[in-house]
């Protein structure tokens, strides 16, 4: 199973502050994913992106909200001000060749 | 949008028997319906997945049915073990790899021994 690592693992931040989550991908992935799991809640989808591009994007990803792969390399997913309702697990997942998707550990993040 | 109904939220089998959990959507343009298991503060790990073109695969102890036209999918577990016990997700996707997986609420299995 193709990985993909995330960090920080956790993130605490004061409300209204910005965050930066990063995804590393260990080899050539297709598409990227990033989805929220607000706790004892289900798994949702934010954005996919391809190519360099947002592909899809949810209701949730609103303009607080961005994505950009800045070297290449790593896949980040900006909260420009964070609010208490952000406070959730942020999963990086990524396809190969197939549209199965594997997920990454996750970023806990925490507003406070 | 895709909507994903799962049930049941909760279900409590005893070690050894058989568990099932049932799945419907509501998007007739999704085509790939993955199933994931999550244990407590872990990731969703993918457990199986079905292509619309087929209505059933196994894997050892799990299998997964799919019946397109009435939307539905379940998740089959035989032989259950104590290791089985976690929260299991269904999702489905449109398909091509642009869509998110729109999720189920999940279903926290336990087994009892």
């Amino acid at each position: 199973e193709p990985e993909v690592t995330q960090t920080p693992s956790h993130q605490v931040t004061q409300m209204g502050q910005e965050v930066i989550l990063r995804c590393v991908p260990i080899s050539n992935h297709l598409y990227f994913y990033w989805y929220r799991q607000i706790l004892g809640q289900k798994v949702e989808f934010l954005v996919s992106f391809y190519n360099n591009e947002i592909s899809e994007k949810s209701e949730i990803f609103d303009d607080q909200f961005s994505v950009e792969r800045p070297d290449g390399s790593n896949f980040t997913l900006k909260i420009r001000s964070t609010k208490l309702e952000d406070s959730a697990m942020y999963f990086c997942a990524r396809t190969l060749f197939t549209d199965t998707q594997y997920f990454g550990p996750g970023t806990r993040l925490t507003v406070l | 949008g895709e909507n994903v109904e799962q049930h049941p939220s909760t279900l409590s089998v005893q070690e050894g028997d058989s568990a099932v959990i049932k799945c419907t959507y509501s998007d007739s343009a999704s085509n790939y319906f993955p199933w994931y298991k999550q244990e407590l503060g872990k990731r969703p790990q993918l457990i199986i997945d079905i292509r619309s073109n087929v209505g059933e695969k196994k894997d050892q102890r799990i299998a997964v049915t799919l019946n397109k036209t009435a939307k539905h999918f379940s998740l089959h577990i035989t032989e259950t073990q104590p290791e089985d016990s976690a929260v299991y997700f269904c999702a489905a996707e449109e398909g091509g790899g642009a869509d998110g997986l729109t999720f189920g609420k999940g279903t926290h299995l336990i087994i009892q021994p």
